[in-house]
């Protein structure tokens, strides 16, 4: 059981947009920067978006991130098969338990 | 290059150890925290722990599932940081990353990873 909740599934057609949301509590999210990682298949996570919205370098803009209270959303516009990957939000956690926590994880099916 | 290389993986039997390395290269090592995260096959990222810099006083911390039983440490002239991993247990089994953080609370460096296999 994850400490941020993310959907485990969502899907959409080529060129269409997707949202993924991320859902924590004031221990985390409310009170820390948001970040999103992408997995391609068989591969490393790789940083799409940190402090809530801004994009490293490489990145297109056809990412995007948003935070509001102790949820966080990245979106995706324009959507390409490339982009089928599992999607991790992350962050950090005040309690005891844990420095960083992460979502479940969601995988992002093109049809 | 700007790189992360885990190693040190391998098959280990319930109760048994293994320690892993990641060697960095391209930025300053010794300034930088770092962190250990897993992956079991098929599941999400797990935070396992982290080591700070000398200038915080090399202070570490680990997820409530590893504490007591795993230790992080790193040698800067080496530029490597380590997980000594005891008292092992098949739900250890994963994926482990190393990775970089940036002041932001992101990780924004990632090793390929090594694979811990833990089975009789």
């Amino acid at each position: 059981q994850s400490v941020l909740t993310q959907p485990p599934s969502v899907s959409a057609a080529p060129g269409q947009k997707v949202t993924i949301s991320c859902s924590g509590s004031s221990s985390n999210i409310g009170n820390n920067y948001v970040s999103w990682y992408q997995q391609l298949p068989g591969t490393a996570p790789k940083l799409l978006i940190y402090e809530n919205n801004k994009r490293p370098s490489g990145i297109p803009d056809r990412f995007s991130g948003s935070k509001s209270g102790t949820s966080a959303t990245l979106g995706i516009t324009g959507l390409q098969t490339g982009d089928e990957a599992d999607y991790y939000c992350g962050t950090w956690d005040s309690s005891l338990s844990a420095d960083v926590v992460f979502g479940g994880g969601t995988k992002l099916t093109v049809l | 290059e700007v790189q992360l290389v885990e190693s040190g993986g391998g098959l280990v039997q319930p109760g048994g150890s293994l320690k892993l390395s990641c060697a960095a290269s391209g930025f300053t090592f010794s300034g930088s925290a770092m962190h250990w995260v897993r992956q079991a096959s098929g599941k999400g990222l797990e935070w396992v722990g982290r080591i700070r810099s000398k200038a915080n006083s090399y202070a570490t911390a680990y997820a409530a599932s590893v504490k007591g039983r795993f230790t992080i440490s790193r040698d800067d002239s080496k530029n490597t940081a380590y997980v000594q991993m005891n008292s092992l247990k098949t739900e250890d089994t994963a994926v482990y990353y190393c990775t970089r953080p940036g002041a932001g609370g992101y990780f924004d460096l990632w090793g390929r990873g090594t694979l811990v296999t833990v089975s009789s």
